[in-house]
């Protein structure tokens, strides 16, 4: 079945510090998600990319979709206390339904020191 | 307002026990679905109902059962529980692209 891969799966910084993590799939996704999840809190949208190639910026983060879409990546620059979360990304299944079933990346865990 | 909510947000229960979660949301979307987050964090789906029907039913134990009594209530009752399902449980919703969760339901059986 597919798969969505995400690396690293820890990673801590110093506040300042830039941060990236990586998502890649076994299967070429019509679009991907990416959310933040809060420490005791529940996954929240980021943003969606479906365009190859894609970048869009928010603020501090940066995310790209790859050109095979296959592939995507958040950057945050300056990290901040405030970035502290679980980050994951998610594509939907290969077949593609209109009812939206995504799998998730395994996260990938960012800790921020001061 | 809460746009998707769940009921109680913590559950703590002897193994045997059966338990029930309730899921709510406000934002008028047709898709549900239930996920389970395990100790490290990984996002599973499990169940997911558009319009009070079943549509997405993964490799789940038969002792979970979803029921879908409109399509603005989700809930999740689970027999027998056992101690691999201390877990925190999601509720999501979706209309178009990104799905809304809910706050969470950590189910720990002992």
């Amino acid at each position: 079945g597919q798969q969505v891969m995400q690396i690293p799966q820890y990673q801590h910084v110093q506040e300042g510090e830039d941060f990236t993590t990586y998502c890649n799939s076994s299967t070429t996704l019509s679009n991907i998600q990416w959310y933040k999840q809060r420490p005791g809190g529940h996954p929240v949208f980021l943003i969606q990319l479906v365009k190859s190639g894609e970048v869009k910026k928010q603020k501090r983060l940066t995310f790209q979709f790859g050109e095979a879409k296959k592939n995507s990546s958040l950057h945050i620059t300056a990290t901040q206390t405030t970035d502290v979360g679980t980050y994951f990304c998610a594509g939907p299944n290969a077949g593609g339904t209109s009812y939206g079933k995504l799998t998730f990346g395994q996260g990938t865990i960012l800790t921020v020191h001061p | 307002d809460t746009a998707v909510s769940q009921t109680p947000k913590y559950l703590v229960t002897q193994m045997g026990n059966d338990k029930s979660i309730k899921c709510e949301q406000n934002l008028g979307h047709d898709t549900m679905y239930w996920y389970k987050q395990d100790s490290k964090k990984f996002l599973k789906i499990m169940f997911s109902y558009n319009n009070k029907e079943l549509i997405i039913n993964e490799t789940v134990p038969n002792r979970f059962s979803p029921k879908s009594p409109d399509k603005a209530h989700l809930n999740l009752h689970i027999n027998s529980l056992e101690l691999g399902d201390s877990a925190v449980y999601f509720c999501a919703s979706r209309t178009g692209g990104e799905q809304y969760f809910g706050p969470g339901t950590r189910l720990t059986v002992t």
